[in-house]
Order: structure tokens, then C-alpha cells, then sequence
């Protein structure tokens, strides 16, 4: 069975703050894959990322990067100097590498982060 | 050229209706999904098919049958709905399985029961 767990449910920062949204997961399989989808208030879900668990390589996009730690069994998704923009729910994702549940995400409860002006 | 596009974007309707939510992509993917988000945003695998193929058929009722008549289009048919099936299900795609490549969404269409 496989889990993910999104600690923080909710999260307000204020515009230009750095902000860390916490994912941490559980897998008995060797190889997987993880993700970050960003839900805006609009309600469409935008992909962001996805890491093999073969590269645990950070990862850095502009304003996001990405610390994927496989010993604590955890990706972290860090925004740096925050927007309004930013504001959204933040998923965490898990998919094994083969077998029937490769064949889906199992999703973190999600993080909403509020960027206050 | 919307990748992934579902429709209707919202349906209200009354207890013990029949309904239907049409998926279709353009990404030229072999796989597809329904999920279905409920009031807390939790977002859960009902259906995959690969190929036309049932995959993944989670703990759904039988009231729920996605219907695959090629693999550009994956269709939920909902019959005697009930207060409980209110929620967002989201359609997606990817090619071959979602862990190889991203899936993409559509944008999601909200259910609403009466």
C-alpha cells in the first residue's frame, strides 16, 4: 500500500516570504515516482514536477526547487519570494514505477497556501 | 486545442437521475483516468484504462460505468445519483503508465446533487 502524507494543511505567508510545503511517503516498492500538482482557485490541476526515485537530484525552476530526500522519505516543494499568483492548493503524488498501480496517483490530502499582499 | 477537455464543467441535477460526463483528449495518449475530489479536496483513483482496457477499478459502486469507445475518449456514466456523489471528478490522461509519464487533467467538472 502506498501513502502520502501532506502534513500542513493550510499555510498563509506574506508576499516575498519563502515558503516549504512538506510531503512525505510510503512505498514498498523500489522504483516510483513522485509528483507536485498545483490547484489554483480556478480548480484545474497543473502539473509542476515528477522525480524518479533514482534521481534524487534537487531541483530548481525559476522561482520553485524541489529537495527530494529518499533516506527520510520525502520531497519538499519550496516557493521562493512568494506571489499572490502562488496562492493555491498544492498536491504531492505517488505512482509506483510498473505493475496495476502504476496505472495511478495516489494523492497527498493537499496543502493550501495562501500569499497575503 | 484544449489537451484534455471534459464536459459538462458543472451538472446539478436531482437524487435518482442518470448522468453522463464526457472525457476526451488530444495528446494522442493511451491511457486514461477518472478521479473524484470531494468537499475536503481529496482527490482519489476511481477508473484507469490503458488501451481501451479496464486497469484500475477502485472501490467505486456499480452505479459508476466508464465507458471507452477508443482510446481518445473515456465516459462516465452515473445512474440513480445520490446526495453522496457530489464532488469535482477530474479526467486525465498519460502515455502509457502515470508513473512513466505525467498525467494531464481536465479542467474538472462539479457534480451537484439536489
Amino acid at each position: 500500500a502506498q501513502k502520502v502524507t501532506q502534513a500542513q494543511t493550510e499555510i498563509s505567508v506574506v508576499e516575498k516570504e519563502d515558503v516549504t510545503l512538506d510531503c512525505v511517503y510510503e512505498t514498498r516498492d523500489t522504483t516510483y515516482y513522485l509528483f507536485w500538482y498545483k490547484q489554483p482557485p480556478s480548480g484545474e490541476l497543473v502539473f509542476l514536477i515528477r522525480r524518479n526515485s533514482f534521481d534524487e537530484q534537487n531541483e530548481i525552476s525559476g522561482r520553485y526547487s524541489w529537495n527530494f530526500q529518499k533516506s527520510t522519505s520525502s520531497f519538499n516543494f519550496t516557493i521562493t519570494a512568494s506571489q499572490v499568483v502562488d496562492s493555491a492548493v498544492y498536491f504531492c503524488a505517488l505512482s509506483p514505477n510498473s505493475g496495476a498501480g502504476s496505472y495511478q496517483l495516489t494523492f497527498g490530502k493537499g496543502t493550501k497556501l495562501s500569499v497575503i499582499p | 486545442d484544449t489537451a484534455v477537455s471534459q464536459t459538462p464543467k458543472y451538472l446539478v441535477t436531482q437524487m435518482g437521475n442518470d448522468k453522463s460526463i464526457k472525457c476526451e483528449q488530444n495528446l494522442g495518449h493511451d491511457t486514461m483516468y477518472w478521479y473524484k475530489q470531494d468537499s475536503k479536496k481529496f482527490l482519489k483513483i476511481m477508473f484507469s484504462y490503458n488501451n481501451k482496457e479496464l486497469i484500475i477499478n477502485e472501490t467505486v459502486p456499480n452505479r459508476f460505468s466508464p465507458k471507452s469507445p477508443d482510446k481518445a475518449h473515456l465516459n462516465l456514466h452515473i445512474n440513480s445519483l445520490e446526495l453522496g456523489d457530489s464532488a469535482v471528478y477530474f479526467c486525465a490522461s498519460s502515455q502509457g503508465t502515470g508513473g512513466f509519464q505525467p498525467q494531464h487533467f481536465g479542467d474538472g467538472t462539479r457534480l451537484s446533487i439536489l
